[in-house]
């Protein structure tokens, strides 16, 4: 089966430009996290749904940063403009809520490195 | 205050050894607990769940105290494929919000 897939891997752009990652979960999950991980530090949550429905978005820039899951199923996380401080690993992540057995697990896609330039 | 907080390192230990990782969290109301591994360059990948009596993998021992609010990591005979960065990770009993600490480097060293 299938993981948690993201694209794009890289991505190199300059500051005040756009920029979209897109995300698929792990096909039936209906929790989706988007979470940004800057190098030496752990990830932080920028936004939680359950199926298409934002349940936490408190960490999420607003001013910049907007995000969607129609259908609750694929996401994209979009910036703009992206500023130099963007620059970091976006990773999204899903779960299956409540879990079939046992507690919740989390598993992760192998992230967006975006460089702000 | 944080969450979750981990002794970031870097431990640089022999092959062979023992080493042994500590967490904090802040919230009592904390109701699970894992361990994940993270490869430079890669994704978090779940190590192992914590559970309240202790539990063991192989060479990986994860331990929960709830009076003082903390996780540990034992690792032993530590191996080369072993070098990478331990998160704690934790969550709450209500949501499904995850909380994650900084990680913690090991370097194992031939």
């Amino acid at each position: 089966e299938a993981g948690v897939v993201q694209s794009p891997r890289y991505k190199i752009i300059e500051k005040k430009q756009p920029v979209a990652f897109w995300c698929n979960p792990i096909s039936g999950h209906n929790t989706l996290y988007w979470y940004r991980q800057n190098l030496g530090q752990g990830p932080e949550l920028l936004i939680r749904y359950e199926n298409e429905e934002a349940v936490d978005d408190s960490q999420l820039p607003k001013d910049r940063f907007s995000a969607e899951r129609l259908k609750g199923v694929d996401s994209t996380l979009k910036i703009q403009p992206a500023e130099l401080g963007d620059s970091a690993v976006y990773l999204c992540a899903s779960s299956l809520d409540p879990p079939p057995s046992g507690k919740n697990i989390q598993y992760f896609g192998a992230g967006t490195r975006l460089s702000v330039l | 205050r944080k969450e979750v907080e981990q002794d970031p390192g870097p431990f640089n230990v022999p092959e062979g050894a023992t080493v042994a990782f500590n967490c904090t969290y802040s919230n009592s109301a904390s109701q699970s607990f894992f361990w994940y591994r993270q490869d430079c360059r890669k994704e978090p990948k779940l190590l192992m769940s914590v559970y309240s009596s202790g539990n063991e993998d192989g060479r990986f021992t994860a331990q929960l105290n709830r009076a003082s609010q903390y996780i540990s990591l034992l690792i032993r005979d530590s191996k080369l494929s072993d070098s990478a960065t331990y998160l704690c990770v934790v969550k709450k009993n209500t949501g499904n919000q995850f909380y994650f600490g900084t990680g913690t480097s090991l370097t194992v060293i031939p």
